[in-house]
């Protein structure tokens, strides 16, 4: 069973700091990993997605993946109060499961004015 | 470029029926998966459809079940509904050409059951 744990938060920052989300995997040989971030009551919205080692930039989201520590993470920058909201990583299967996203249970983040 | 198209959004139901729901996927895509999301376990993957053939499944009972028509719309159907079944159901859709590929979510349909 592939295990995914984020940091349970929830995650206070004030606007325009960075905010910094975690997420472990259990399994070595994952290759696909993802970001998601959902609003209050509104489905996951994709944000990012990595598939090598090192930093992938897009605005003010950077994801970084370090597959020999099995960890990625997700940078905020200059973050905003619309910033809020719950942050969900995911990670795809293997081989027979690859179409499939086993999801950590999201970070909350709350970025206050 | 139309996103995911989910229907109802909404859905009332009693223990003991069933119940059909509906996606359509971004226009291209040929994969579509479907999730369920409770508050206490979170996203969790139902199964995953790509040219008309589940090709992946999770770990559900067999009164969920679903299908994949050849345009790529795809139906959810549960039987034999349980107040546990009270979610929010998901369906993703991704190109599918890569299973890894990234996958985008429609609203969704919120399912409660009296």
């Amino acid at each position: 069973q592939k295990e995914v744990e984020q940091n349970s938060g929830p995650l206070s920052v004030p606007e325009g700091a960075i905010a910094s989300l975690n997420c472990t995997y259990s399994d070595r040989g994952s290759q696909s990993f993802f970001w998601y971030r959902q609003y209050s009551g509104k489905s996951p919205e994709l944000i990012m997605f990595i598939y090598s080692n090192g930093d992938k930039e897009d605005g003010r989201f950077t994801a970084q993946l370090n597959k020999a520590s099995q960890y990625v993470s997700l940078l905020i920058r200059d973050s905003q109060p619309s910033d809020s909201a719950t942050y969900l990583c995911a990670v795809n299967g293997r081989g027979s499961t690859l179409g499939r996203l086993y999801f950590g249970r999201g970070t909350q983040l709350t970025v206050w004015p | 470029k139309a996103g995911v198209t989910q229907t109802p959004r909404y859905l009332i139901k009693t223990r003991g029926q069933q119940v059909t729901l509906s996606c359509s996927p971004i226009s291209g895509h040929r994969s579509v998966s479907w999730y369920q999301q409770t508050p206490g376990q979170g996203l969790q993957f139902l199964f995953e459809y790509f040219s008309e053939t589940q090709r992946n499944k999770g770990n559900f009972p067999g009164r969920f079940s679903g299908r994949q028509f050849s345009n790529s719309r795809s139906e959810m159907n549960v039987s034999t509904l349980e107040l546990g079944d009270s979610a929010l159901y998901l369906c993703a859709s991704s190109s599918g050409t890569q299973a890894n590929q990234p996958q985008h979510f429609g609203d969704g349909t919120r399912l409660s059951i009296l």
